[in-house]
C-alpha cells in the first residue's frame, strides 16, 4: 500500500540549531508532496509543497524541503530553529490517481530548547 | 475570508448519544474531507466528498455518516457514540487538483465518556 513515513515522532533541537524532519514516501510514481504545521489547539497550515517543478522548495517561516526521487524522500529543513517553530509537523502525499486526496504521515513533534 | 469553519470546537458526549459535527467552506471547493487525529497516529480519513450528492468512505468510516447536499456544507454524523470516537476531528477542503493541498478547519475536540 502507498504510504508516507515520518522518521522520529519527537525531535528536539536547541534554539539556533539546524532543524531536520524526515519524510519518506512509498510510491512507484512520484507524488505531489506537502508539509503542514500544526500549532497547539489549531488546525493544520500549509508550509510548502512540491508539485514536480523545482526539487528544492521554499516555504514560509524559513523552511525548505528537497524532493529526492532516488531516495523517495522529502525532508524538511530550517537552518536556525526559533522558539516559535515548536509545533507538530506533518508530511503528506497526493498520489497518482487520487485527485486531491492526501495521505498523511504520523507527525513529528518539534521541541525547541532555549 | 472565513475558509473552512467547524462547529462546535469542543464537545463532551455520553456513550450512546449522537451528534453532528458541522463543516462549511466558502471557497467553492469541490472536494471536502473529514479526518480524525489521534496522538501518534497522524490523520486518518473518515469520509470524503468530490461534490454535492457524492460521498465515499475513507480509511476509518465505521460509526460515522456524512451527507453533502450543497457544495458548501459537509456535516459528519456520529451515531451511538463510543469511547473509541474520542478524538480531534478536522474538516478540510480542496480543489480537484493534486497540487492544491488542503485548507483545514480549526478542529472539533470530542470526548466520549
Amino acid at each position: 500500500a502507498q504510504s508516507v513515513t515520518q522518521l522520529g515522532s519527537h525531535v528536539s533541537v536547541s534554539e539556533g540549531a539546524l532543524v531536520l524532519l524526515r519524510c519518506n514516501y512509498s510510491s512507484s510514481v512520484p507524488p505531489y508532496l506537502f508539509w503542514y504545521v500544526q500549532y497547539p489547539n489549531q488546525g493544520l497550515q500549509l508550509l510548502l509543497k512540491y508539485t514536480s517543478a523545482a526539487t528544492l522548495v521554499k516555504g514560509i517561516n524559513g523552511f525548505e524541503a528537497e524532493f529526492k526521487k532516488s531516495e523517495t524522500s522529502f525532508h524538511l529543513t530550517k537552518p536556525s530553529a526559533h522558539m516559535s517553530d515548536a509545533a507538530e509537523y506533518f508530511c503528506a502525499a497526493s498520489l497518482s490517481g487520487n485527485t486531491g486526496k492526501l495521505i498523511f504521515g504520523q507527525g513529528t513533534t518539534l521541541q525547541v530548547k532555549p | 475570508n472565513a475558509g473552512v469553519t467547524q462547529t462546535p470546537k469542543f464537545r463532551i458526549l455520553k456513550i450512546g448519544q449522537s451528534m453532528t459535527l458541522q463543516c462549511a467552506q466558502d471557497m467553492n471547493h469541490n472536494y471536502m474531507y473529514w479526518y480524525r487525529q489521534d496522538p501518534g497516529m497522524g490523520l486518518k480519513l473518515i469520509y470524503y466528498s468530490v461534490g454535492a450528492g457524492i460521498t465515499d468512505k475513507g480509511e476509518v468510516p465505521n460509526g460515522y455518516n456524512v451527507s453533502r447536499s450543497t457544495t458548501e456544507d459537509f456535516p459528519l454524523r456520529l451515531e451511538l457514540a463510543a469511547p473509541s470516537q474520542t478524538s480531534v476531528y478536522f474538516c478540510a477542503s480542496s480543489y480537484p487538483d493534486r497540487g492544491g493541498g488542503y485548507t483545514f478547519g480549526s478542529g472539533t475536540r470530542l470526548t466520549v465518556v
